[in-house]
């Protein structure tokens, strides 16, 4: 299986917008509603951001949001704040009754 | 509050085979239907290896898969990994998790492994 695909790199500037994409196939992403996206600063356990394509845990900030259309889901963080800074992964259930993350996007603010 | 804690050797030799545990504290693990182990190489992203039901059931990452078992023990609240035949890019922070209806909400700190002679 081949991981989904994501930028390398989003950078905004403070109290910004930015929206991070993960493009999978009809086979995983565009076949289920099964994907979460996971915050990983380097040395620590992930956390668990959005799940379900668009549902945000509780003690997520709401400033996080989650959608999807078609073979590609998106993370929106609006108002970037400096703790936002780290790397972002997404996750999809896939045919296969597996799973697969994506390739991750480092988060910069400016 | 569902803590889990991997552990095992953090140096395996190459053609070795390399076998981690995770330990399950807190209550949940009667009632969670599958965990799940994830790993990260040097300056790579994160790799989905596979998950086990606790009835024993198993996924394994197909690139992974002649290589891999996965199995618990529901008596001592672990789950295991063995990972067979391993070489230098097997290297990694290996994580346990667990996969609560297909979102992976609880995550072990990790434990680094490096294969090397």
């Amino acid at each position: 299986q081949s991981a989904l695909t994501q930028p390398a790199s989003v950078s905004g500037s403070p109290g910004q917008s930015i929206t991070i994409s993960c493009t999978g196939t009809s086979s995983d992403v565009g076949g289920y509603n099964y994907v979460s996206w996971y915050q990983h600063h380097p040395g620590k356990a992930p956390k668990l951001m959005i799940s379900e394509v668009n549902n945000r845990p509780s003690g997520v900030s709401n400033r996080f949001s989650g959608s999807k259309s078609g073979n590609t889901a998106s993370l929106t963080i609006s108002g970037l704040q400096a703790e936002d800074e780290t790397d972002y992964y997404c996750s999809s259930y896939t045919s296969s009754s597996t799973y697969v993350f994506g390739t991750g996007t480092k988060v910069t603010v400016l | 509050q569902v803590q889990l804690q991997e552990s095992g050797p953090g140096l395996v030799k190459p053609s070795g085979t390399l076998s981690l545990t995770c330990t399950v504290s807190g209550d949940s693990f009667r009632s969670t239907d599958w965990w799940s182990w994830v790993r990260q190489s040097p300056g790579k992203g994160l790799e989905w290896i596979g998950e086990i039901h606790r009835s024993g059931g198993s996924n394994y990452n197909p690139s992974l898969k002649s290589r891999l078992t996965i199995s618990v023990d529901k008596s001592k609240n672990q789950i295991s990994l063995k990972l067979s035949s391993v070489t230098a890019a097997d290297t990694a922070i290996y994580y346990c998790a667990r996969n609560d209806y297909h979102r992976v909400d609880f995550w072990g700190q990790g434990t680094p492994v490096t294969v090397s002679s």
